[in-house]
């Protein structure tokens, strides 16, 4: 069974600091990996995807993969209390027909004024 | 990307009955996903909706419990029958935009069994 690891926090950060969210997933052949953010009695949201090793920037927000150590983060520069919300990992797989996205539990952000 | 209408937003129903959600997708799609959030909770996918097909659900997801529609490339409904408290829960579908753009989500419906 596929699994995508959070921790759900919650991490609190100054605003204008950097928070770091974390993710780990046990499927190899995983192949995208996506960055949903999630506000409180919302629908989740895309803000990122990357499926290459490396960096991937956009804006405030970087992703960065690790296929080797199954690890992807996401990066957001001065954070500003709008950032506030849950920040859900998603793992695709298209392989063998299945094209389920599997989410992590989430990591809830707080970014303090 | 997608625009997916969902409906209702919200509901509170009495234990026992039931209740339809719809989703209305802006352009055809081969396949529809619903999912539950529990409070708190991250998300959990029910089934995979084809058209033209029988869903295909998730283990611990029956379709007497969620009996699903996809009448045609545009348009599922989930039913929640025969609901208790534990039913309580955020109802979402979504759609797949591939490998670059991964799902995207109708505003989802809040559940409340009472």
């Amino acid at each position: 069974q596929k699994e995508v690891e959070q921790n759900s926090g919650p991490l609190s950060v100054p605003e204008g600091a950097i928070a770091s969210l974390n993710c780990t997933y046990s499927d190899r052949v995983s192949q995208s990996f996506f960055w949903y953010r999630q506000y409180s009695g919302k629908s989740p949201e895309l803000i990122m995807s990357i499926y290459s090793n490396g960096d991937k920037e956009d804006g405030r927000f970087t992703a960065q993969l690790n296929k080797a150590s199954q690890y992807v983060s996401l990066l957001i520069r001065d954070s500003q209390p709008s950032d506030s919300a849950t920040y859900l990992c998603a793992v695709y797989d298209s392989g063998a027909g299945s094209y389920q996205l599997t989410f992590g539990k989430g990591t809830k952000l707080s970014v303090i004024p | 990307s997608a625009v997916i209408s969902q409906k209702p937003s919200r509901d509170i129903c009495q234990r026992g009955t039931s209740l339809t959600i719809q989703c209305q997708v802006d352009s055809q799609v081969t396949m529809m996903f619903w999912y539950r959030q529990q409070p708190g909770q991250s998300l959990t996918l029910i089934a995979t909706a084809n058209q033209g097909s029988e869903a295909t659900y998730e283990s611990g997801f029956v379709i007497d419990k969620f009996p699903i529609s996809r009448p045609n490339l545009t348009f599922s409904t989930l039913t929640v029958s025969n609901m208790s408290p534990e039913d309580s829960s955020i109802y979402l579908c979504s759609v797949d935009r591939g490998h670059d753009y991964g799902y995207t989500f109708g505003s989802g419906t809040r559940l409340t069994v009472v």
